[in-house]
């Protein structure tokens, strides 16, 4: 069974620019979930998606959002990058979206702003 | 607000050597979930299990083994004659219940980098 995918897998941007990350999840996983990992904040949780709506938001500004598509994929957009958004961003998927349904990560997407 | 605790930032160990990674949580809610998962250089994480609130029975799956101790709020993790495969970053997750209801979301601890050298 294929593991969780997430497209590109490195990114270098500019101040200012906007950039679209891309997660495929585990084949019949249905809720798809982003984190940010950075060396000062550590793991944080973004946002999750089940059934193509955002079901929990954490703590960022709005320049940060995502959607999920009928076939379960999910896009994380980034506006206006600053170089504080410089991260590994995770992508993690389940089957439902209950405590006990456990999220499999995907190798994540490294960002560079310059 | 839910927490999780890694005390231990590095550990170093030879191999073939036993190592315990420290986790303590503080949550509020009464039915919740604990989740071990490894990070090696390559940045994926890697599930290794999951425990829930109401599952105090101790797990030994091959060199892993976890304790789970509801009365001192904690979730620890040994691994039995280490290797150098095992040098990763172990991370502590609970399950947290979002505004809708449903478990959405993982807070992890700061994380343990192990070290295993020969």
């Amino acid at each position: 069974k294929a593991g969780v995918t997430q497209t590109p897998r490195y990114l270098i941007k500019t101040r200012g620019q906007q950039v679209t990350l891309s997660c495929s999840p585990i084949s019949g996983h249905r809720s798809v979930s982003w984190y940010q990992q950075t060396p000062g904040q550590g793991l944080q949780f973004l946002f999750e998606y089940f059934s193509e709506t955002q079901r929990n938001k954490g703590n960022f500004p709005g320049r940060f959002s995502g959607r999920q598509f009928s076939n379960s994929r999910s896009e994380m957009n980034v506006s206006t990058l600053e170089l504080g958004d410089s991260a590994l961003y995770l992508c993690a998927t389940r089957k439902g979206n209950l405590g006990m349904d456990t999220q499999y990560f995907g190798p994540g997407t490294r960002l560079t702003v310059l | 607000a839910q927490k999780v605790t890694q005390a231990q930032t590095e550990i170093s160990v030879v191999e073939k050597e036993d190592v315990t990674l420290d986790c303590v949580y503080e949550t509020r809610d009464t039915t919740y979930y604990l989740f071990w998962y490894k990070q090696p250089p390559s940045g994926e994480l890697v599930f290794l299990i999951r425990r829930n609130s109401f599952d105090e029975q101790n797990e030994i799956s091959g060199r892993y083994s976890w304790n789970f101790q509801k009365s001192t709020s904690s979730f620890n993790f040994t691994i039995t004659a280490s290797q150098v495969v095992d040098s990763a970053v172990y991370f502590c997750a609970l399950s947290e219940y979002g505004n809708t209801g449903t478990a959405s979301k993982l807070t992890f601890g700061t994380g343990t980098r192990l070290q295993v050298t020969l």
